[in-house]
């Protein structure tokens, strides 16, 4: 258990929905990173927060949007879902500052499916 | 070309034998490379992070970065039933200021070890 823990396990909705996906960092943990892995894309970075703050964003599509509050858990926001949406979600956690900051320790995930 | 490039496998081993898991990869700059477990449907567990060129060991597990060939190996000794997995290698900038970490992954290697 890496102690990231993230909501809902499994979410299945229909084309052109909203969900939310929520993510807790372990304790202490100030960076959440949230991550997409599909079969024909792998895993890859959609953003980065670092104690309410934005920090780093990779190839996140507009229709999705992130936050983290000042309790530092995180939500991620998919919009206008589409069936290519479909793939796990996961989250993950790493100290704020130093060497060790490089190590993310990730969630157990999100599968989500878009029918 | 992706940046980081990970044969997929599937390598298959007998129990008791070194497995040698390898990634390549084209950015001179990253300077953090990580390997993670994943098991079926699970999130990627941590298990080696090295810092810039070397070796690193723990328990059956050695890590070496070689960036004058941009090549990082993942040794296994003595493997088990358990270690079948996927592993992803995993690689990072440096950033000297900021706390920005996002990290860019390989596709991942798919291992069974026979009993």
């Amino acid at each position: 258990d890496s102690g990231v823990t993230q909501t809902p396990k499994h979410l299945i909705t229909a084309t052109g929905q909203r969900v939310t996906l929520r993510c807790s960092p372990r304790s202490g943990d100030l960076s959440v990173y949230w991550y997409q892995q599909s079969l024909d894309q792998g895993l890859q970075f959609l953003i980065q927060y670092y104690n309410g703050e934005e920090r780093a964003k990779g190839n996140i599509l507009e229709r999705f949007s992130a936050q983290q509050f000042p309790d530092l858990h995180s939500e991620l926001n998919l919009s206008s879902l589409e069936l290519g949406d479909s793939a796990l979600y996961f989250c993950a956690s790493s100290v704020g500052w130093g060497d060790r900051s490089y190590e993310q320790y990730f969630g157990p995930g999100t599968r989500l499916t878009v029918t | 070309q992706k940046e980081v490039e990970q044969d997929p496998g599937p390598l298959s081993v007998p129990e008791g034998a070194i497995v040698s898991l390898n990634c390549t990869y084209s950015n001179s700059a990253f300077q953090y490379f990580m390997w993670y477990r994943q098991y079926s449907r699970k999130g990627p567990e941590l298990l080696m992070y090295t810092y810039s060129s070397g070796n690193k060991e723990d328990g059956r597990f050695t890590a070496q970065v070689d960036k004058s060939s941009k090549y990082i190996s993942l040794f296994i000794r003595d493997s088990q039933p358990s270690d079948s997995a996927t592993y992803l290698c995993a690689m990072s900038l440096a950033f000297s200021s900021g706390s920005a970490r996002q990290l860019t992954f390989g596709s991942g290697t798919q291992l069974t070890v026979l009993p």
